[in-house]
């Protein structure tokens, strides 16, 4: 059972560059979401989906985008990456219980990703 | 003033000990109170749940949540090495409709065999 999956683990961008960073879930998960963990500040939300096509900002949603066309993948695109993104990211999905959200989440491993 | 405060550790302790972990919050309308572990370059995961007030017991793992206090614990009796990791509280005033949590900072603890 693979849970969630993230690619790339691992990247390094210059100033300016966008990418994408994938993220894939198979337990048939409608809520995902991205969170970033930064040194002393923690896990900080940045964008979420209650299910496909339905997306909505986080904490920290600035420099990102997101989008939901199946139930499986959401991916994270950074338009133009910077220095202050420099960061290590993680997906996360969780499920429902007689139409109610939990509050358990289940992360992928993460990526890392520093902006030179 | 951060929504939730965590000791950031380190925490050092022998093989065997009890471990107290804490974190305080300031937004009365938390209701739901979680720990995650994290191990040195994984994602978390959900560790222990709880609901409004009270005491949970998993195991070795006892989750205390003090509401009147804004508070919350989790204990580790007779520690091992497979504990040393980073434990991350969490928090949520809904548990409906979305599950944006609030992380604390997280407590790195080590459990010296």
């Amino acid at each position: 059972n693979a849970g969630v999956t993230q690619t790339p683990k691992f990247q390094v961008l210059k100033t300016g560059q966008s990418m994408t960073l994938q993220c894939a879930q198979d337990m048939n998960h409608e809520y995902m979401s991205w969170y970033r963990q930064d040194p002393g500040m923690g896990l900080r939300l940045i964008h979420y989906s209650v299910g496909a096509g339905i997306t909505d900002q986080g904490e920290v949603p600035n420099g990102y985008n997101v989008s939901r066309s199946t139930t499986e993948d959401f991916p994270l695109r950074l338009l133009s990456a910077a220095p202050s993104q420099t960061s290590v990211y993680f997906c996360a999905s969780s499920y429902q219980l007689a139409g109610i959200l939990t509050g358990e989440l289940f992360f992928g491993e993460g990526s890392r990703l520093t902006v030179l | 003033q951060k929504e939730v405060e965590q000791d950031p550790g380190p925490l050092s302790v022998p093989e065997g000990a009890i471990v107290s972990l804490n974190c305080t919050y300031s937004n009365s309308a938390f209701q739901y109170f979680m720990w995650y572990r994290q191990y040195s370059r994984k994602g978390p995961e959900l560790l222990m749940y709880t609901y409004s007030s009270g005491n949970k017991e998993d195991g070795r793992f006892t989750a205390q949540v003090d509401k009147s206090s804004k508070y919350i614990s989790l204990f580790i009796r007779d520690s091992q090495p497979s504990d040393s990791a980073t434990y991350l509280c969490a928090m949520s005033p809904y548990g409906g409709a979305t599950n944006k949590l609030i992380f604390g900072t997280g407590t790195l603890l080590a459990v010296q065999p």
